[in-house]
C-alpha cells in the first residue's frame, strides 16, 4: 500500500519554464513533507520541506505548496535550469513520532530540463 | 564537512559469502540510517540508530545485521544473502531522528548477489 504517490514517472520541460512536480499522500497522520533531489550515482539531497501548519514554503527558485484537504503537494521550480535534471522524491512523516518519525518516500519523478 | 561516505561503491557477493558495508560521517550527527533502494522504487528504511543505539528495525531479515561502533561509523554486515537482496544500499545521517532534521545521504553501495 503506497502511502506517498508520485504518479508521473517523468517530466520534460524547456529551460526557463516552470517545472511542476506532484505528490499525493493517503495517511492523514502525515504532517511534515520533504522533497529530495537525486542525481545518478549520488545519494538523495534535501531540497525543501513544509509542515502542515503552512500551505506554502519558498526557497529561491523552489516553492512547495501543500493542500491538506486534497492530501496533495507540489514542487514548483521557476525558472527551470538544465542542472535541475534529476529524480525528485517526495517524502512524508508524522511529527508526533508515529512510526518513529520514519520518512515514507514516493517512487520519484525524473525531471529533464532541455536547453 | 557535510559528506557521508560509503564503502565500497560496488560489491558482488555469492550467497554463501559474508561481507560488510561501511558508512562514515564527521558532522557530529547522532542519528544514522540504512536504506535499501531497488530500481525504479523509493528508498525503503531498514534500520535507524540514535545515539549509537538501534532505534528502528523495519522487520529486516536477520541476514542483514547492523552495527554502530561509534557515533561516526555505521556498518551493515551481510551473510547468506539472496539474489533478491541485490539493490542500492544508502546510508544517511542527521542531527536527530525527528524528520525536521535534514538527512544527509551517502552515494550508496551497489550490491549484486549472485
Amino acid at each position: 500500500d503506497q502511502q506517498v504517490k508520485q504518479n508521473s514517472p517523468s517530466l520534460s520541460v524547456q529551460e526557463g519554464r516552470i517545472s511542476i512536480l506532484n505528490c499525493d499522500y493517503t495517511n492523514s497522520m502525515f504532517d511534515y513533507f520533504l522533497w529530495y533531489k537525486k542525481y545518478p550515482a549520488e545519494g538523495p539531497t534535501f531540497l525543501i520541506s513544509i509542515s502542515s501548519i503552512k500551505d506554502k514554503n519558498e526557497d529561491g527558485r523552489f516553492t512547495v505548496f501543500l493542500n491538506k484537504s486534497a492530501k496533495h503537494l507540489s514542487l514548483h521550480i521557476v525558472p527551470s535550469q538544465p542542472g535541475d535534471s534529476a529524480v525528485y522524491f517526495c517524502a512524508a512523516s508524522d511529527l508526533s513520532g508515529g512510526s518513529n518519525y520514519k520518512l515514507t518516500f514516493g517512487k520519484g519523478t525524473l525531471l529533464t530540463v532541455n536547453p | 564537512d557535510t559528506e557521508v561516505t560509503q564503502t565500497p561503491k560496488h560489491l558482488v557477493m555469492g550467497m554463501t559469502n559474508k561481507k560488510s558495508l561501511k558508512c562514515e560521517q564527521h558532522m557530529g550527527h547522532r542519528a544514522m540510517y540504512w536504506y535499501k533502494q531497488k530500481a525504479k522504487k523509493p528508498p525503503e528504511l531498514m534500520f535507524v540508530y540514535s545515539y549509537e543505539k538501534l532505534s528502528i528495525n523495519e522487520s529486516v531479515p536477520s541476514r542483514f545485521s547492523p552495527e554502530c561502533p561509534n557515533s561516526s561509523l555505521l556498518n551493515l554486515h551481510l551473510h547468506a544473502l539472496q539474489p533478491e537482496d541485490s539493490a542500492l544500499y544508502l546510508c544517511a545521517s542527521s542531527q536527530g531522528q525527528a524528520p525536521t532534521y535534514e538527512q544527509y545521504f551517502g552515494p550508496g553501495t551497489r550490491l549484486t548477489v549472485t
